[in-house]
């Protein structure tokens, strides 16, 4: 069964805005993975958060997580065209279970 | 950063056929590998993880005779889809975990196998 929600479904913003995707989780988790995925391609590893962090950056990225409301957001600032993917959350206990994910449309 | 790799990258069968999905890790020796589904516009949902030397661990609702998975050595596990059917058709993605060094062991992903069941 799936572990995570993730909303927004779908997002479509303009080249250089921000675009932030929340996801939430079920049972307790030892870290967070956010992974992004072009249409019909396999999986980009982004970013991982240890459960003992609140807070990660990486480039353009940034990704929160709240370990007492089980959520954890991903935020990419200044986006490109080239964002335009689905982005997955993936929580981990034993295994590696993915969220619905946030289909992301960056416009030129 | 680890590899793995699918092969095939796609494939068309013919309904009540099989069909053998190769996942290989390339640099690092897998004891665990996993094996996700995933249609069009959906998320990936674990089918199985699977364990070098022994049985894999089906999740709830997948088919264990229909989704054969053998982990016979570390850096290869293959599923065989059997008999398949037009509703087979997915987009296959298996991972591997690299259990080497102190943690988290990542899984790495490979680039997935679309399966067309006519």
């Amino acid at each position: 069964s799936q572990q995570g929600e993730e909303d927004p479904q779908a997002l479509s913003i303009q080249e250089g805005e921000n675009a932030t995707m929340n996801c939430s989780y079920k049972t307790s988790i030892n870290n967070l993975q956010w992974y992004r995925q072009n249409s019909g391609r396999g999986l980009v590893h982004l970013i991982l958060i240890r459960s003992n962090e609140r807070e990660k950056h990486s480039g353009r990225l940034r990704v929160t997580l709240d370990t007492s409301k089980k959520s954890s957001s991903l935020l990419i600032t200044a986006s490109r065209a080239a964002d335009t993917a689905s982005y997955f959350c993936a929580s981990k206990g034993g295994k590696l279970i993915f969220g619905q994910g946030t289909e992301l449309s960056v416009k030129p | 950063g680890a590899v793995v790799s699918q092969h095939p990258s796609r494939v068309i069968c013919k309904s009540g056929t099989s069909v053998k999905i190769e996942c290989r890790s390339l640099d690092f020796q897998a004891t665990t590998m996993f094996w996700y589904r995933q249609f069009p516009k959906q998320s990936l949902m674990l089918m199985a993880t699977s364990n070098e030397g022994s049985k894999a661990t089906y999740e709830q609702g997948v088919e264990k005779d229909k989704f054969l998975i053998n982990h016979a050595s570390l850096t290869l596990s293959t599923l065989t889809v059997t008999s398949a059917h037009p509703e087979d058709s997915s987009f296959y993605i298996c991972s591997a975990r690299d259990h080497t060094g102190p943690g988290p062991y990542e899984q790495y992903f490979g680039p997935g196998t679309r399966l067309t069941v006519t």
